[in-house]
């Protein structure tokens, strides 16, 4: 099976710039979350979906955040403008309800590495 | 104050050594508890659930002090391949399903 996929894999681009990650949760999947980890801070929860709609954006940084998903297999996170203190990992995970109820794991992708010059 | 608070480490350890880990979290309502694993530049991955009465799954023994508020991983006959950083989790008893992670220890593992 697929599983949590992410793109790009790497992003390399100037301040300023409008950043856009994109996921693909695992088929079937109801919950989507999205993290952010740096050396400084660690895993961070930035934003997550139930059923492609958001219900906790609390951890969404600032307002040059922001995230869709627009369908059950799809989501962006987008940073507009983009700065250099916004370089970091971020990663998608993915998760059934029950799966979360009975303490079975969020599927994490691999990442996307961020880095704002 | 953060959530779930752990010792960075690094630990660096001979094969066959045992290591515990030790994490302490600030909120009492803290329902579930985790420990994942994250190896070097990869995605972290579920490495066992804690229960109270306590857990084992294989050379690794996960414990809950729900009356100290710290949850502990060990790990027996360390393997080369434990070489990783282990990342304390708590979900908190609300409905909410957000997960809080702690920012990880670093093992090393040296022959």
């Amino acid at each position: 099976d697929a599983g949590v996929i992410q793109s790009p894999r790497h992003e390399v681009t100037e301040m300023g710039q409008e950043v856009t990650l994109r996921c693909k949760p695992i088929s079937g999947h109801d919950y989507l979350f999205w993290y952010r980890q740096t050396m400084m801070r660690g895993l961070e929860l930035l934003i997550y979906f139930n059923n492609n709609v958001p219900i906790d954006d609390s951890g969404m940084p600032e307002d040059r955040f922001s995230a869709k998903m627009p369908n059950a297999s799809f989501s962006t996170l987008k940073i507009q403008p983009s700065e250099p203190r916004d370089s970091a990992v971020y990663f998608c995970a993915s998760s059934f309800r029950t799966a979360i109820l009975s303490n079975q794991p969020q599927h994490f992708g691999d990442g996307t590495r961020l880095s704002i010059l | 104050r953060k959530e779930v608070e752990q010792d960075p480490g690094p630990f660096n350890v001979p094969e066959g050594a045992t290591v515990a880990f030790n994490c302490t979290y600030s909120n009492s309502a803290s329902q579930s508890f985790f420990w994942y694993r994250q190896d070097c530049r990869k995605e972290p991955k579920l490495l066992m659930s804690v229960y109270s009465s306590g857990n084992e799954d294989g050379r690794f023994t996960a414990q809950l002090n729900r009356a100290s508020q710290y949850i502990s991983l060990l790990i027996r006959d360390s393997k080369l391949s434990d070489s990783a950083t282990y990342l304390c989790v708590v979900k908190k008893m609300d409905s909410s399903y957000k997960l809080i992670f702690g920012s990880g220890t670093r093992l090393l593992v040296r022959p």
